[in-house]
């Protein structure tokens, strides 16, 4: 069964940092680009970033290039999202969803984890 | 980057009509990159639609998608109370895969 399970959020004062992560499991997590997607308080879904299944690929949302980093470790199973200068208006919860491309040249975020929530307030 | 445009923002149907949500891109780019997600208060969003038309599995054949360039249609038939929700594109296009805004559906 695939999974992916977020940990790493919670409180953080505007300033301050954290480190995401995303423990896949359930199919081989190198085949594959991830992403993290984030949602505040009553707003819609804002992609964050990506990354390809080797690494070597990365791409940011312009609002948070230069604050946040996307990384993964292959031999872990594991993605991350690290995460600096926080501004209250980072207060989301942030999903990883594992990125599919079919064989027909389709895209699509078929699995997602549940979400973490980072709350950035003073 | 790419903008998706979703319309309308807010759309109330009855139990067993039809919806069309419609997603509109500011640049045309091949209908393999574009996707729908159903998403739910509380819960994580669902990839309903991808490559523009293709059911992912276990989506009852009531979701479906369809449209090219800039202009992609998702439409659901046979509304049931269960599927209100806010509905996003995303296109996978330029790497920038960004979600349009959202169409919130309410089941009266």
């Amino acid at each position: 069964e695939v999974q992916m399970v977020e940990s790493g959020g919670g409180l953080v004062q505007p300033g301050g940092s954290l480190r995401l992560s995303c423990a896949a499991s359930g199919f081989t997590f190198s085949n594959y680009w991830m992403q993290w997607v984030r949602q505040a308080p009553g707003k819609g879904l804002e992609w964050v970033a990506n990354i390809k299944h080797d690494g070597s690929v990365t791409s940011y949302v312009d609002s948070l290039r230069g604050r946040i980093t996307i990384s993964r470790d292959n031999a872990k199973n594991s993605l991350y999202l690290e995460m600096n200068s926080l501004r209250v208006e980072d207060t989301a919860v942030y999903y990883c969803a594992r990125v599919r491309n079919w064989n027909d040249g389709s895209w699509g975020s078929d699995y997602w984890g549940q979400g973490t929530q980072v709350t950035v307030s003073s | 980057e790419i903008v998706l445009t979703q319309s309308p923002g807010t759309l109330s149907l009855s139990p067993g009509e039809r919806a069309t949500l419609s997603c509109r891109a500011s640049q045309s780019f091949s209908n393999n990159l574009l996707a729908w997600y159903q998403k739910k208060p509380g819960q994580a969003p669902r990839l309903l639609i991808y490559g523009a038309s293709r059911r992912a599995t276990g989506i009852p054949d009531r979701f479906s998608g369809s449209g090219s360039g800039t202009d992609f249609t998702l439409t659901i038939s046979r509304l049931e109370p269960e599927d209100s929700a806010v509905y996003y594109c995303q296109q996978y296009f330029d790497f920038q895969d960004t979600f349009g805004q959202g169409t919130k559906l309410e089941i009266k």
